[in-house]
């Protein structure tokens, strides 16, 4: 089993469109949690760090739920120019190694 | 958030020749680390490039095959030693400035082909 997993996708959805990712993680001790964005043939950039009590950047929503080990990302009002590859990253407490999911590839339809 | 950059881009190889990749970055930084991404994959850190000692590497990575320099807190190297066609590889190198976050920040990445 991977540390961390996403379902591949891809997720093709319309203009406008809220669409959700999960991810999730089965080291326990993770302890911080990221979603960066990678456009094709680029470079992952980070999108939203993920607190345990949950934040919102426009219209990104990230969760976490420690419960049941996994973090979400909500996406609403989706652009065209959210299509890319969403990867969930979750890091060790107390250490910076990354450890990143598949990706999830959105394509938002016009 | 820091300005990085990566020489080369691209290259296409030889097997058996090695690349040594670059990495700069505008502004002092405590962490350096190097990824690997093959093709459709996501990213896996090779060694986290540690000013003033040796890198620390992941399981599955070894000096012999990827040695990295890190001689002071704004550069560091990757070489891709002895290569074959599996390390065709987009490798990517990521920083942290040190800050209370965990928060990396990505490179542009050398896109190695190996033939």
């Amino acid at each position: 089993r991977k540390e961390v997993e996403q379902d591949p996708g891809p997720f093709n959805v319309p203009e406008g469109a809220t669409v959700a990712f999960n991810c999730t993680y089965s080291n326990s001790a993770s302890q911080s949690f990221f979603w960066y964005r990678q456009d094709c043939r680029k470079e992952p950039k980070l999108l939203m760090s993920v607190y345990s009590s949950g934040n919102e950047d426009g219209r990104f929503t990230a969760q976490l739920n420690r419960a049941s080990q996994y973090i979400s990302l909500l996406i609403r009002d989706s652009k065209l120019s959210d299509s890319a590859t969403y990867l969930c990253v979750a890091s060790t407490s107390g250490t910076y190694k990354y450890i990143f999911g598949t990706g999830t590839r959105l394509k938002v339809l016009a | 958030s820091a300005v990085i950059s990566q020489k080369p881009s691209r290259d296409i190889c030889q097997r058996g020749t090695s690349l040594t990749i670059q990495c700069q970055v505008d502004s002092q930084v405590t962490m350096m680390f190097w990824y690997r991404q093959q093709p459709g994959q996501s990213l896996t850190l090779i060694a986290t490039a540690n000013q003033g000692s040796e890198a620390t590497y992941e399981s599955g990575f070894v000096i012999d095959k990827f040695p990295i320099s890190r001689p002071n807190l704004t550069f560091s190297t990757l070489t891709v030693s002895n290569m074959s066609p599996e390390d065709s590889s987009i490798y990517l190198c990521s920083v942290n400035s040190g800050s209370s976050s965990y928060e990396q920040y990505f490179g542009p990445g050398t896109r190695l082909t190996v033939t």
